[in-house]
């Protein structure tokens, strides 16, 4: 089963606006992380944020985490076409080898210019 | 650098062909894996290596077989095609044995097993 969720299922926004899409997990994490894959091609890892940090910037990319609600969010700021793909949470588990990191159902982010 | 190389990018395979997916990297990363992406469906892990000669399953690992005897090569072996294996198959690396660093992937092998 998916440890991470996903939401909204698809976003469609207009350019300049921000974009905010969250992820819900269940168990005990070590770190989560953001990926972005766009149409047809492999993924590409945005941002990592660890289970003692709150929040992280990366340039237009805001990620926050609060473990208690097991949820994070990831803010794209002043948003343009070329941000248009799917973005996918992935969650690195606690307590055990952490070899296994588990990847939501994504966010499809359309922006339209 | 290439980074992670995966061949090919297309396959067609009858039901009960087998064929081997080829997954290379040169970032000398210890840690290797390979998903499954379906529709709707997100990434789905089928096998990981945390280093040579040392492979572990993962979620969905049923129909599928690995071996890592070096650093650089993790190939996925289907023995019996079925069209249930039909997916895009992505390969990862990490400098991590762990998940505690990012990942690096491939561009993907689109299989279709008729």
């Amino acid at each position: 089963s998916q440890q991470g969720e996903e939401d909204p299922q698809a976003l469609s926004i207009q350019e300049g606006e921000n974009a905010t899409m969250n992820c819900s997990y269940k168990t005990s994490i070590n770190n989560l992380q953001w990926y972005r894959q766009n149409s047809g091609r492999g993924l590409v890892h945005l941002i990592l944020i660890r289970s003692n940090e709150r929040e992280k910037h990366s340039g237009r990319l805001r990620v926050t985490l609060d473990t208690s609600k097991k949820s994070s969010s990831l803010l794209i700021t002043a948003s343009r076409a070329a941000d248009t793909a799917s973005y996918f949470c992935a969650t690195g588990p606690a307590g055990d080898s952490g070899s296994r990191l588990t990847f939501g159902e994504g966010t499809q982010l359309t922006v339209n210019p | 650098n290439a980074g992670v190389t995966q061949t090919p990018k297309f396959q067609v395979l009858k039901t009960g062909q087998s064929m081997t997916l080829q997954c290379a990297q040169d970032m000398n990363h210890e840690y290797m894996s390979w998903y499954r992406q379906d529709p709707g469906m997100g990434l789905r892990l089928i096998h990981y290596s945390v280093g040579a000669g040392i492979t572990d399953q993962g979620e969905v690992p049923n129909g599928y077989n690995v071996s890592r005897s070096t650093t650089e090569d993790f190939p996925l072996r289907l023995l019996s095609a079925a069209p249930s294996q039909t997916s895009v198959y992505f390969c990862a690396s990490s400098t991590s044995r762990t998940t505690n660093e990012k990942l690096f992937f491939g561009s993907g092998t689109q299989l279709s097993v008729l």
